[in-house]
């Protein structure tokens, strides 16, 4: 039963702290997005990832997030620094490029609370 | 803009008919998917529509009408299992876009 794991799965950090989400998406999954989601904003999207090279982070505070694909197995998110407002669910998803309805499965997600 | 719409909240009794509406403007159109999102859990695929027309597939189906940017999903037989989130989202140029979900409550 494949799926894509995150960890950590929770995490409290103080402010200022540097923060680092990691993904490990479908094997064989070419596309993979990162997500943020909060009541206020609901589910956005930060960054997506096609073949491992970065397609659009348009929705990303460029400033302190960066996203990375080191290899086709782990995708990182880093927050440097971390402040209150990253508080959230981060969410990592992976899908195919082709086959259908091109669906993206999600990860169990990343609670962070940055205090 | 990106603008998808969906009510924020619907109630609805155990074993009846629910249908929740969106409707998208989007700068771009490849298709529109259903998520469910239970509290505290990740969103899971529903259905995805392209072309006009109704997607049926068990208790669940849904329609799209590209022409009115418009769809719906449609829950049949509902269970106290289906109180949830429901997300509808476009994909517009290989990213999906989100609304806000639609907070479904099933009462006895």
């Amino acid at each position: 039963d494949a799926r894509v794991t995150q960890t950590p799965r929770h995490k409290v950090t103080e402010m200022g702290q540097e923060v680092t989400m990691r993904c490990q998406p479908i094997l064989g999954h070419n596309t993979v997005f990162w997500y943020r989601q909060t009541m206020m904003q609901g589910l956005e999207l930060l960054a997506y990832f096609r073949n491992r090279a970065p397609l659009d982070d348009s929705g990303m505070p460029k400033d302190r997030f960066s996203a990375e694909m080191p290899d086709a197995t782990l995708a990182t998110l880093k927050i440097q620094p971390s402040e209150p407002r990253d508080s959230a669910v981060y969410f990592c998803a992976s899908g195919p490029l082709s086959g259908g309805s091109y669906e993206q499965y999600f990860g169990p997600g990343t609670r962070l609370t940055v205090t | 803009g990106q603008n998808i719409d969906q009510p924020t909240e619907m109630t609805a009794t155990e074993g009846a008919i629910v249908q929740i509406n969106c409707t998208y403007q989007t700068s771009g159109f490849n298709g529109l998917f259903w998520y469910q999102q239970h509290a505290g859990e990740a969103p899971t695929f529903l259905s995805y529509n392209v072309l006009d027309g109704l997607e049926e597939k068990g208790r669940f189906s849904s329609f799209l009408s590209r022409s009115k940017g418009y769809s719906y999903l449609l829950l049949k037989e509902l269970q106290m299992k289906d109180s949830a989130s429901y997300l509808c989202a476009v994909r517009d140029l290989g990213k999906l876009i989100f609304g806000q979900g639609t907070e479904l409550s099933v009462k006895p």
